[in-house]
């Protein structure tokens, strides 16, 4: 069974617009979480993280997660979209604090303008 | 900040040819690295652990005779993809374990095509 879900393949959404990618994982305990942006033939970019702590994580350019542990899940948030927030978004899972990540199948955000 | 580099960027092969990829920490020591693989419009998938001075750890699936991978000193893990053939087409990526408790960098990625 999967054990990170990206519910959303594709997500358009028009410039200045708010975003939400959700994840959700599976897995018990909870484990470490990370939301990576990946453009076109690029490698990934690490936005935001969480360990523990404050469950409203804010990362950069903009974006911002919640960890809501009764839900197992991990949304990744943007205010106000801007053209270059076009990618590919990645939530992954370190379940076990051994560096091994487990990615979601990603979503495809499109900005139109 | 810590970088870690991959080489190179881009590679064609002939099939039934290897490759060398290479993955590189610029400005720490990584103990210990980690190989993905990203098949077109899919996501990455964990393939094998790279630790430095012993065998590396593979994944349910993958092959490890196809995929050989050393780490030989602190800052080099290489994967090598052996007699490659069109199926192992794919955009490798590598990522290292920072010095930094709970810190993990990646490169920017390899892109093999096999003709």
């Amino acid at each position: 069974a999967q054990s990170v879900t990206q519910p959303d393949i594709h997500i358009t959404v028009s410039e200045g617009a708010s975003l939400e990618l959700r994840c959700n994982y599976s897995y018990g305990a909870t484990p470490y979480l990370f939301w990576y942006v990946q453009s076109p033939g690029q490698g990934l970019q690490l936005l935001l993280k969480y360990f523990s702590g404050d469950t409203l994580v804010q990362g950069i350019k903009g974006f911002e997660a919640e960890f809501k542990r009764s839900q197992s899940s991990f949304n990744l948030r943007k205010p106000s979209v801007h053209w270059s927030d076009a990618a590919e978004y990645f939530c992954a899972v370190d379940r076990s604090n051994d560096y091994k990540l487990s990615f979601g199948a990603g979503t495809t955000v499109t900005v139109r303008a | 900040g810590a970088v870690v580099s991959q080489h190179p960027s881009w590679v064609i092969c002939k099939s039934g040819t290897s490759v060398k990829i290479e993955c590189r920490s610029l400005d720490f020591q990584a103990t210990t690295m980690f190989w993905y693989r990203q098949f077109p419009k899919q996501s990455l998938m964990l393939m094998a652990t790279s630790n430095e001075g012993s065998k590396a750890t593979y994944e349910q699936g993958v092959e490890k005779d196809k995929f050989l991978i050393n780490h030989a000193s602190l800052t080099l893990s290489t994967l090598t993809v052996t007699s490659a053939h069109p199926e192992d087409s794919s955009f490798y990526i590598c990522s290292a374990r920072g010095q930094v408790p709970n810190t993990i960098y990646f490169g920017e990625g390899s892109w093999l095509t096999v003709v």
